[in-house]
């Protein structure tokens, strides 16, 4: 198993609600990156963060907002929560700056059921 | 048309059989192609990395990649019920945005 865990492991809302993510990246891992994963589909790119800063995003609307903190441990958080947003939600670390930092470690995931 | 194909599957092979893992890919600026191997609900797992073109061996399992043909294929010798799991192909840029684009998963089940 990767040292990438994820906080919550499962979690319901219902429609309308906020909810938050957690995540702590791999030891010596400074840039996180965040997935969603719909039920029988790849993971879809949302956005990365390095050194606390965004450094990429996918096509998800504003509602879907990240943070890194300084230990690079991040944060997803999506408002005003829709039932398509129901899906597993994956953090990924790896290392910048290196060769090695193209090879990102998953954590187990947040599934997310919205009612 | 999505930027990495994959066929779902599921494809379904009798314990040390060859299993033949393919993805076909349209943007040219990927330079890395990773495969995962993905458990019913944990998160994926990196098996093995290639830049460019070429084979990588690893074990029982070899990766390939054809970039004239945009081909990314992933060979396992010797299948295990225990490799039985979704496997996962992505794609990667050498610059600008550091984010993996997936294929949609192949379901594997290896038969004892």
């Amino acid at each position: 198993e990767t040292g990438v865990t994820q906080s919550p492991t499962h979690l319901i809302k219902t429609r309308g609600q906020q909810v938050t993510l957690r995540c702590s990246s791999q030891s010596g891992h400074n840039t996180v990156s965040w997935y969603q994963q719909a039920l029988g589909q790849g993971p879809q790119f949302i956005f990365q963060y390095y050194r606390e800063e965004e450094n990429g995003r996918g096509n998800f609307p504003p509602r879907f907002s990240g943070l890194q903190f300084p230990n690079y441990s991040s944060e997803l958080n999506v408002n005003a929560l829709e039932l398509d947003d129901s899906a597993l939600y994956l953090c990924a670390s790896s290392r910048s700056g290196r060769v090695s930092h193209n090879e990102q470690f998953f954590g187990p995931g947040t599934r997310l059921t919205v009612l | 048309q999505k930027e990495v194909e994959q066929d779902p599957g599921p494809l379904s092979v009798p314990e040390g059989a060859i299993v033949s893992l393919n993805c076909t890919y349209s943007n040219s600026a990927f330079q890395y192609f990773m495969w995962y191997r993905q458990y019913s609900r944990k998160g994926p797992e990196l098996l093995m990395y290639t830049y460019s073109s070429g084979n990588k061996e690893d074990g029982r399992f070899t990766a390939q990649v054809d970039k004239s043909s945009k081909y990314i294929s992933l060979f396992i010798r010797d299948s295990q019920p225990s490799d039985s799991a979704t496997y996962l192909c992505a794609g990667l840029m050498d610059t600008g945005r550091r984010a993996l684009t997936f294929g949609s998963g192949t379901r594997l089940q290896v038969q004892p």
